[in-house]
């Protein structure tokens, strides 16, 4: 079955545009999770979701910082203002259930800002 | 919250070598301690994880210990092969991953 999709694969934007980043999970995974990776670095989360709910935002780094997952299926990750330092790759991952499950992970999305 | 560190950051062993990776976290009440394995521009892999119930848990060449009392955990890769060579993450539930360990098996 299909697993994890996110798009863009890349994404380059301006100093100050706005982007939007989407992940399509897998079908029936109630909860999804948004992760900033840094060249060289570990996954930092960014942003929980149970179905539409989301019940975590505390490392999202600012308040340029937007997700949403309005129908418990979709999501999206927004960057308003976009500035260098946000230039990662940012990934999401979905599991079956909520606490403590294994997480299945998109390939990510490159972020370059110029 | 939750602080994870994980050792070494660079590994080099020789093909058939064994390969160890520990990690240590500071939240006790953590009870879910998976490893992943990423390849250079590829997706994080769940390789296996460890429930704070059990001490131990294999699975083919790869094992993971959990000490509890004294917040560590350890990933050993027995045997190793060149496939094994990527980035290894260790974390303590589902939000908080180690900086991850660069192994090279040389062959």
């Amino acid at each position: 079955g299909a697993g994890v999709s996110q798009s863009p694969r890349y994404k380059v934007a301006k100093r100050g545009q706005d982007v939007a980043l989407r992940c399509d999970p897998i079908s029936g995974h109630v909860s999804l999770f948004w992760y900033q990776q840094a060249l060289g670095q570990g996954p930092e989360f960014l942003t929980y979701f149970q179905n539409e709910a989301q019940l975590d935002k505390s490392g999202l780094p600012s308040d340029r910082f937007f997700a949403e997952r309005p129908e418990g299926s979709v999501s999206t990750l927004k960057i308003q203002r976009t500035q260098q330092e946000d230039s990662a790759v940012y990934l999401c991952a979905s599991s079956f259930q909520a606490d403590n499950q294994p997480q299945h992970f998109g390939d990510g999305t490159r972020l370059s800002i110029l | 919250g939750e602080n994870v560190e994980q050792h070494p950051s660079t590994l080099s062993v020789q093909e058939g070598d064994s390969a160890v990776i520990k990690c240590t976290y500071s939240d006790s009440a953590s009870n879910y301690f998976p490893w992943y394995k990423q390849e250079l521009g590829k997706r994080p892999q769940l390789i296996i994880d460890i429930r704070s119930n059990v001490g131990e848990k294999k699975d083919q060449r790869i094992a993971v210990t959990l000490n509890k009392t004294a917040k560590h955990f350890s990933l050993h890769i027995t045997e190793t092969q060149p496939e094994d060579s990527a980035v290894y993450f260790c974390a303590a539930s589902e939000f908080y991953f180690g900086s991850g360990t660069k192994l090279n098996v040389k062959p």
